[in-house]
């Protein structure tokens, strides 16, 4: 199993432009989740997902949209790019229901991307 | 969500034993108590969880008291590589519609010296 993985690793962007980062995962997880971590700071929750089709916002939302079309992908999209979203960006997966209750919490992280906006 | 208090950094030499001690006094009935781990550049990883009383596995420890107000990891004889962020995080899997939105504070930094 690849596990998480996130394309690209690095990226840098103007102010304004648009993109997308990509997460997939090959463990069949159900619950798949977004998080930005700023310098010496912890993560915080952007968006995440219970399933295909299902989605919710988490802590800091504004300015991303993400899509959950199959169990295995779950992009993230940055609308209009701004420097404030300059971060590293991670995505994560877990089992959900499907598993037993430490299943919930236990997420596996992609490696993450680091993206610049100028 | 209930918040957690960590120390912000500790120090420790190889060979020692770790103890960090995170605070959740407002912790809910059916919270469970979540440890992750995060190197430079890395994605945190699971270390271990618990609900109450003692848990262990390959990595750690983790010690709940009855009234699960606090709880805390230990890291036996650490090693250079125990150098990391870890995380102290509570949560209710059975909230949020199933998901457990676990909020990550700023951890505790741990560095081990020779």
């Amino acid at each position: 199993n690849a596990g998480v993985t996130q394309t690209p690793k690095f990226q840098v962007l103007k102010t304004g432009q648009s993109m997308t980062l990509q997460c997939a995962q090959d463990m069949n997880h159900e619950y798949m989740s977004w998080y930005r971590q700023d310098p010496g700071m912890g993560l915080r929750l952007i968006h995440y997902s219970v399933g295909a089709g299902i989605t919710d916002q988490g802590e800091v939302p504004n300015g991303y949209n993400v899509s959950r079309s199959t169990t295995e992908d779950f992009p993230l999209r940055l609308l209009s790019a701004a420097p404030s979203q300059t971060s590293v960006y991670f995505c994560a997966s877990s089992p959900g229901t499907s598993g037993s209750v430490i299943s919930y919490n236990e997420q596996f992280f992609g490696p993450g991307t680091r993206l610049t906006v100028l | 969500l209930a918040k957690t208090t960590q120390p912000i950094s500790m120090d420790s030499y190889e060979g020692q034993e770790v103890n960090i001690t995170c605070s959740h006094n407002n912790i809910a009935t059916n919270d469970y108590i979540t440890w992750y781990q995060q190197f430079p550049s890395q994605g945190p990883r699971f270390i271990i969880q618990g609900y109450k009383t003692k848990v262990t596995n390959e990595v750690a420890s983790l010690f709940i008291p009855a009234d699960r107000k606090s709880s805390t990891l230990s890291l036996p004889r650490v090693s250079l590589s125990d150098t990391a962020v870890y995380y102290c995080l509570v949560g209710d899997p059975a909230r949020s519609g199933g998901y457990n939105k676990l909020i990550f504070g700023a951890g505790t930094r741990l560095a081990v010296h020779p």
